[in-house]
């Protein structure tokens, strides 16, 4: 079955550190792959998506490239701040399937001042 | 649009007692989920209403759960009786179908459930 694997938490970065947090998945079909955020207290939100291989989702400084040769989507940002602090879940749908998202187990970031 | 609601934001109850929790989801979405969040499984998904039909709802934990959508702006969530086990984070979150995988989710603010 399909299946999404992140990195265990928690990342810890100083404000203004280069963050990388990595996603690999498996699926039977052709998936679109998703970065949802967790803000404390809140439900998650899409943070950006790719459709299709080699397309890039960006959103407020975030980055990820859809890699079927590798089967990852690796969640980038450059300058990390104080309030991207929250918890982040790789999610895959799958288009040969019945839609229903499949989730990592999320990794929560923690960036100090 | 005022998103996904859900109520309670906060329920504390006795073991034993019945459990209620409810969603209204964004107008114009075709398909509901429950999931379950705790710190030891993560996010759970519970069950999937698509056009207000249950369609998989493999990830109910027990009998003791049962879910419900009687039209498509209003689902419920039963436990009956509720156990100190159940206490997590229960989010509803709709979509549409209509744009294949491609759709995001979009969740409400979760329900908080403990029991004591």
């Amino acid at each position: 079955g399909d299946s999404v694997t992140q990195m265990e938490g928690p990342v810890t970065l100083s404000e203004e550190a280069f963050l990388t947090i990595n996603c690999t998945y498996t699926a039977t079909g052709y998936p679109s792959l998703f970065w949802y955020v967790q803000y404390p207290g809140e439900g998650l939100q899409l943070l950006l998506k790719a459709t299709k291989a080699d397309d890039k989702g960006s959103n407020k400084g975030f980055e990820a490239t859809y890699r079927k040769e590798t089967t990852s989507f690796h969640l980038e940002k450059g300058s990390v701040q104080v309030s991207d602090s929250a918890v982040y879940f790789c999610a895959l749908s799958d288009q040969g399937g019945s839609y229903i998202p499949t989730f990592g187990r999320g990794t929560s970031l923690i960036v100090h001042p | 649009d005022a998103g996904v609601i859900q109520s309670p934001r906060h329920e504390v109850t006795e073991m034993g007692q019945e459990v209620t929790l409810r969603c209204k989801p964004i107008s114009g979405h075709n398909s509901l989920f429950w999931y379950r969040q705790t710190m030891m499984r993560g996010l759970e998904l519970l069950i999937y209403f698509n056009n207000n039909v249950p369609i998989d709802d493999s990830g109910m934990p027990e009998d003791r759960f049962s879910a419900k959508m009687p039209n498509a702006s209003f689902s419920t969530l039963k436990i009956q009786p509720s156990e100190p086990r159940d206490s997590a984070v229960y989010f509803c979150a709709s979509s549409s179908i209509s744009g294949g995988a491609g759709n995001e989710q979009f969740f409400g603010p979760g329900t908080r459930l403990t029991v004591l």
